[in-house]
């Protein structure tokens, strides 16, 4: 069974342009979870979705978007790109919702710089 | 910022010694979850405990849970280089967002 695949690996983008980045889960799984991931700030949750439709979402600004497809892949979306937004993002799957209560298959994430 | 902390921030130990980290959390959780990222890649899901558990084994994985003192312990034993990688914990609460520690960056020496 394949994993959890992101596209592109890496990526480097300049101040006030944007990215959109993308995540195929695991076969089946229908819950999708991004992260960021920063050596500050460690891993910090930004949405999940499942069927569709966000579940939940993080403490970052609007900026930050995301959707689901109903194959359950899944693209985020950052505009307005600032230096800070440098980070690695990556995408999670799980079988269903709440994934707080099941173990989470990462893929090995988007390394995004900018410059 | 975190909601969890590891403990220690970095170890380096001798290939063959057991290594032991350590997570501490501040809010109720129903479950605490450890994971494994080599540099520059994924996190690898290791081990879930539930809040009722106290201990649990996977292999050369033991993992225990004080719920009453918000506390796990993650022990390596007979360690091998690659095991080398941060190793992260992770509160799942009500809320279904799970909460993640800073990591411990574990090295092992041949």
């Amino acid at each position: 069974k394949a994993g959890v695949t992101q596209t592109p690996r890496y990526l480097i983008k300049t101040r006030g342009q944007q990215v959109t980045l993308s995540c195929s889960p695991i076969s089946g799984h229908r819950s999708v979870s991004w992260y960021q991931q920063t050596p500050g700030q460690g891993l910090q949750f930004l949405f999940e979705y499942f069927s569709e439709t966000q579940r939940n979402k993080g403490n970052f600004p609007g900026r930050f978007s995301g959707r689901q497809f109903s194959n359950s892949r899944s693209e985020m979306n950052v505009s307005t790109l600032e230096l800070g937004d440098s980070a690695l993002y990556l995408c999670a799957s799980s079988i269903a919702p709440g994934g707080g209560n099941q173990p989470q298959h990462f893929g090995d994430g988007t390394r995004l710089s900018i410059l | 910022s975190q909601q969890g902390e590891e403990d220690p921030q970095a170890l380096s130990i001798q290939e063959g010694e057991n290594a032991t980290m350590n997570c501490s959390y501040k809010t109720s959780i129903n479950n605490l979850q450890w994971y494994r990222q080599n540099s520059g890649r994924g996190l690898v899901h290791l081990i879930l405990i539930r809040s009722n558990e106290r201990e649990k084994h996977s292999g050369r994985l033991r993992v225990t849970l004080d719920t009453s003192k918000k506390s796990s312990s993650l022990l390596i034993t007979a360690s091998r280089a690659a095991d080398t990688a941060s190793y992260f914990c992770a509160g799942g609460s009500s809320n279904y967002q799970l909460i993640w520690g800073a990591g411990t960056k574990l090295i092992i020496k041949p």
